[in-house]
C-alpha cells in the first residue's frame, strides 16, 4: 500500500519559470515530510524538509508548502534551471520511528 | 555536509553466488542505516533498518536470510546478498541516519547485475 504518492510521473518547464511538484499521503500520523533530488544511478540528495506543525519553509529557490488538511504537500521551485531536471522524491516520517516513505518520483525536465 | 559512502559502485556476479555491499558514513556517526532497493522507474522501496550492535529489522517481504546485514560500528553497514538470482539484479541504495538529524543521508548506490 503506497502511503506517499506523487501522481505526476514527469513534468516538463521551461526555464526561469515555476515548476511545481506534487505529493500526497495518507496517514496522518506523519510528522515530517522531505523532499529529495536524484540523479540516474546516483543516490537521493537531500533537499528541503518540513515540519507537520508548519505550513511552509523556504529555502532559497525551493520552496515547500504542506496542506495537512488535504494530506497534501507541494514543492516550487522559482526560477527553474537546467541543472534542476532531477528526479524527485517526496518522503514522510513517521513520528515513532526512523523509517521514510518514498513516493514513487516525479521527474522533471527544465528546458533552456 | 554529511557524507555516504558504497562499494562497491557496479557489481556483476553469476547467479548462485554471493554479493557484499558496503555502506559508509564518513563524517558522521550512524546510529541508524537503512537499505533500499529501486527497481527502473519505481520509488525507493525499504529493505531493512539498522542500528548499531542490534539485528536488522526486516520490512514485510524481504528473506533476512538472503538479505544479511550487519551494523557493526557506527560508521559501517554492510548488505549480503546470499545466493543471488537474477530477478535480485536492482540498484541498492543505502542511507544513514544520527541522533542529531532527522534527513537520511543516501549514499550513491550500488548497481547489481546477477547473470
Amino acid at each position: 500500500d503506497q502511503q506517499v504518492k506523487q501522481n505526476s510521473p514527469s513534468l516538463s518547464v521551461q526555464e526561469g519559470r515555476i515548476s511545481i511538484l506534487n505529493c500526497d499521503y495518507t496517514n496522518s500520523m506523519f510528522d515530517y515530510f522531505l523532499w529529495y533530488k536524484k540523479y540516474p544511478a546516483e543516490g537521493p540528495t537531500f533537499l528541503i524538509s518540513i515540519s507537520s506543525i508548519k505550513d511552509k519553509n523556504e529555502d532559497g529557490r525551493f520552496t515547500v508548502f504542506l496542506n495537512k488538511s488535504a494530506k497534501h504537500l507541494s514543492l516550487h521551485i522559482v526560477p527553474s534551471q537546467p541543472g534542476d531536471s532531477a528526479v524527485y522524491f517526496c518522503a514522510a516520517r513517521l513520528g515513532t520511528g526512523n523509517q521514510f516513505y518514498f513516493g514513487t518520483g516525479t521527474s522533471l525536465t527544465v528546458i533552456p | 555536509g554529511a557524507v555516504v559512502s558504497q562499494h562497491p559502485s557496479r557489481v556483476i556476479c553469476k547467479s548462485g553466488t554471493s554479493v557484499k555491499i558496503e555502506c559508509r558514513s564518513l563524517d558522521f556517526q550512524a546510529t541508524t542505516m537503512f537499505w533500499y532497493r529501486q527497481f527502473p522507474k519505481q520509488s525507493l522501496m525499504l529493505m531493512a533498518t539498522s542500528n548499531e550492535g542490534s539485528k536488522a529489522t526486516y520490512e514485510q517481504g524481504v528473506e533476512k536470510d538472503k538479505f544479511l546485514i550487519n551494523h557493526a560500528s557506527l560508521t559501517l553497514s554492510t548488505l549480503t546478498v546470499t545466493s543471488a538470482h537474477p530477478e535480485d539484479s536492482s540498484f541498492y541504495i543505502c542511507s544513514a541516519r544520527d541522533l542529531a538529524h532527522y534527513e537520511q543521508y543516501f549514499g550513491p548506490g550500488t548497481r547489481l547485475t546477477v547473470t
